[in-house]
């Protein structure tokens, strides 16, 4: 089992539309969650972190966190032709830096007009 | 501007050469990390340093050697044992505090 699992799409989705991206994890110590967005060709840039049950939500970007069934998620909501990237789920097993990052194999996105 | 440089940003090796990748970060960062990532893939750990002078191994360390003998600086060597070296190499940094990771623009590295 892989330590961190994404689908890994593509994901269409028609612009304005909301953008549904899961992720789980087989660690149950894991602490720290965190959702990167990856243009082609580019390095991962932050979109959300997250570290307690629940939802956070920032501007367009929502993610939830359910550490009992082991599975983040991070909700787009009006989705726009620029958010076409894959999202990289990312997983730390304690809060504070500098512990071992795992990544997932990414879900490509595609934002259709 | 506070940031993570990596350099070269295209790099080619031939056969059996070892080549160095450098990544330095001016965050004042505790913790740097050295990741692979094919086409179409995700981010593959090769390895990580919480401080200086230590390091710990990834998932995929085998034909990979790193040093820290500076807090900014975290180079990675890619030996001629990496038999399938062609790949994008992203450098990150995070700090004590935060556990937010940053990237560099990354390394693409092929083998001619």
């Amino acid at each position: 089992q892989k330590e961190v699992e994404q689908n890994s799409g593509p994901l269409s989705v028609p612009e304005g539309a909301i953008a549904s991206l899961n992720c789980t994890y087989s660690d149950r110590g894991s602490q720290s969650f965190f959702w990167y967005r990856q243009y082609s060709g580019k390095s991962p840039e932050l979109i959300m972190s997250i570290y307690s049950n629940g939802d956070k939500e920032d501007g367009r970007f929502t993610a939830q966190l359910n550490k009992a069934s082991q599975y983040v998620s991070l909700l787009i909501r009006d989705s726009q032709p620029s958010d076409s990237a894959t999202y990289l789920c990312a997983v730390s097993p304690e809060q504070g830096g500098g512990n071992k990052l795992t990544f997932g194999t990414g879900t490509q996105l595609k934002v259709e007009l | 501007d506070g940031g993570i440089t990596q350099s070269p940003k295209y790099l080619f090796r031939k056969e059996g050469q070892n080549v160095t990748l450098s990544c330095e970060q001016n965050l004042n960062h505790d913790a740097m990390y050295w990741y692979r990532q094919d086409p179409g893939q995700g981010l593959r750990l090769i390895y990580y340093s919480q401080i200086v002078n230590d390091f710990q191994k990834g998932d995929i360390a085998e034909g990979y050697s790193v040093s820290r003998e500076k807090k900014e600086s975290f180079p990675l060597t890619v030996t001629s044992a990496q038999k399938n070296p062609t790949a994008f190499y992203l450098c990150a940094s995070m700090g004590r505090l935060r556990t937010e990771a940053f990237f560099g623009q990354g390394t693409r590295l092929t083998v001619v």
